[in-house]
């Protein structure tokens, strides 16, 4: 099966802040790399698809990139809004998703 | 509008069985590969469970695999998850999620339901 690791697990970061996620998978898995977003008591929110499209509505200060077995998603500057738990899920065989990065206030 | 709708979570014991449920609306149901993932409290998200368009592909996280079952019912709209032999480290919130494919082999969950909890304790 292929495993996902993330780094790091968790952040504290000010409001205008660049903020950078990085995910790996045990094995390449092409492009087939999806990025969520999940705050407290809410279900996941798709964000990007395929390492780098972004999905409808969501805003372009997040971006993503990265193919093979190393990928990375950008909120170029942190709003009050994106505070939350952030995850990637491989979709290459079967569905694995990462353990998770907390983004919270510092 | 898409919406899913988790129901059937409870308090059972360890060894004991569950139906869980996802009443589906808003889109053409029986076109959609269905998943089940599941959150236990504080923790990370887990893959369990997907069925295909017409029920002839499942496919299960090996954590799962010989005790749970996932089904559907394309006349009424529905997925189930039935889940077996219960063991503490079931409780979780469960959701159910549809599939969107994209190009010839990409797939994320483009929406989630609310999900339901089942809390395994003696």
């Amino acid at each position: 099966d292929i495993q996902m690791t993330q780094s790091p697990s968790s952040l504290s970061a000010s409001v205008g802040d660049r903020v950078t996620i990085t995910c790996r998978a045990s094995q390449s898995i092409s492009s087939y790399l999806n990025w969520y977003q999940q705050k407290p008591g809410k279900a996941p929110k798709l964000l990007i698809y395929a390492a780098s499209s972004l999905q409808s509505g969501v805003p372009s200060r997040f971006s993503g990139s990265g193919s093979g077995t190393d990928f990375t998603l950008t909120i170029s500057s942190l709003q009050p809004e994106d505070f939350a738990t952030y995850y990637c899920q491989q979709s290459y065989t079967p569905f694995t998703f990462g353990p998770g990065t907390k983004v919270d206030i510092k | 509008e898409v919406q899913l709708v988790e129901s059937g979570g409870v308090v059972v014991q360890p060894g004991g069985s569950l139906r869980l449920s996802c009443a589906a609306s808003g889109f053409t149901f029986d076109d959609y590969t269905m998943h089940w993932v599941r959150q236990a409290p504080g923790k990370g998200l887990e893959w369990v469970s997907l069925i295909s368009w017409d029920g002839g592909s499942t496919y299960y996280a090996d954590s799962v695999k010989g005790r749970f079952t996932i089904s559907r019912d394309n006349s009424k709209n529905s997925l189930y998850l039935q889940m077996n032999s219960l063991r503490t480290e079931d409780t979780a919130l469960y959701y159910c999620a549809k599939e969107y494919k994209y190009l010839d082999s990409g797939y994320y969950f483009d929406y989630w339901g609310q999900g339901t909890l089942v809390t395994v304790s003696s």
